[in-house]
């Protein structure tokens, strides 16, 4: 196993276009999370997958943004007409389950940096 | 909402000097993780502390979770420029389901 892949590794935009990003977790993780973050900042929540159910969302998720995760694997977050405040590096990370999983740490891909013009 | 502190924000020194950086919260954690982040990349976990005042030492990095698990701290001796990036803590809440992270805690070594 390779890690976490994510796809693309950069996006440029135009305003008002969709984008679609996708994420490989590690296939024996049955966690996936989204995070973005921002230049400077730290990694902001978005929503996370255990297998293919998505069980939480944050508030920062506008409704031009879904996430999917069909069969439990590899996941797609879109974001709909995109605005310059989207433009962010967007992680996804995954984990195990178990007793409070979050012990085993989260293991992270390189992320997709978006710029929206 | 649990929000996660760290200081400095930035900090530049030279190589061989020590160093710590804290994570402060109001909210108790039921674990503690700190990763540390290159640019371009996904953070990588350097460590994950559980117990109140737990120390846990990888190499020359001492990580320390406060009693009350409300705060940790990242202690670097002898620096070297290797040790370069950006030094996030994230904390899980009771439910386990997602880490909240701090705004990090830039660190650049000078040779």
């Amino acid at each position: 196993d390779t890690g976490v892949s994510q796809n693309p590794r950069h996006k440029i935009t135009k305003r008002g276009q969709n984008v679609t990003f996708r994420c490989d977790p590690i296939s024996e993780h049955n966690r996936l999370y989204w995070y973005r973050q921002t230049l400077g900042q730290g990694p902001e929540f978005l929503t996370y997958f255990q297998n293919e159910a998505q069980l939480e969302k944050s508030r920062l998720l506008s409704d031009r943004f879904s996430a999917e995760r069909p069969k439990g694997s590899f996941s797609t977050l879109e974001i709909q007409r995109t605005e310059q405040g989207d433009s962010a590096m967007y992680l996804c990370a995954s984990s195990p389950t178990g007793h409070r999983n979050t012990n085993y740490g989260y293991t992270f891909g390189s992320g997709t940096r978006l710029t929206v013009v | 909402t649990q929000l996660l502190e760290q200081s400095p924000q930035f900090l530049s020194i030279q190589e061989g000097e020590n160093l710590t950086v804290y994570c402060n919260s109001s909210s108790v954690f039921s674990s503690l993780q700190w990763y540390r982040q290159e640019p371009g990349e996904g953070p990588v976990l350097l460590v994950t502390v559980v117990t109140g005042g737990e120390v846990k030492k990888l190499k020359r990095l001492t990580f320390q979770f406060g009693d009350a698990r409300k705060d940790s701290s990242l202690h670097i001796t002898a620096a070297q420029p290797g040790d370069t990036g950006l030094y996030l803590c994230a904390g899980a809440g009771n439910a386990g389901n997602m880490l909240t992270f701090g705004g990090g805690t830039r660190l650049m070594v000078k040779p």
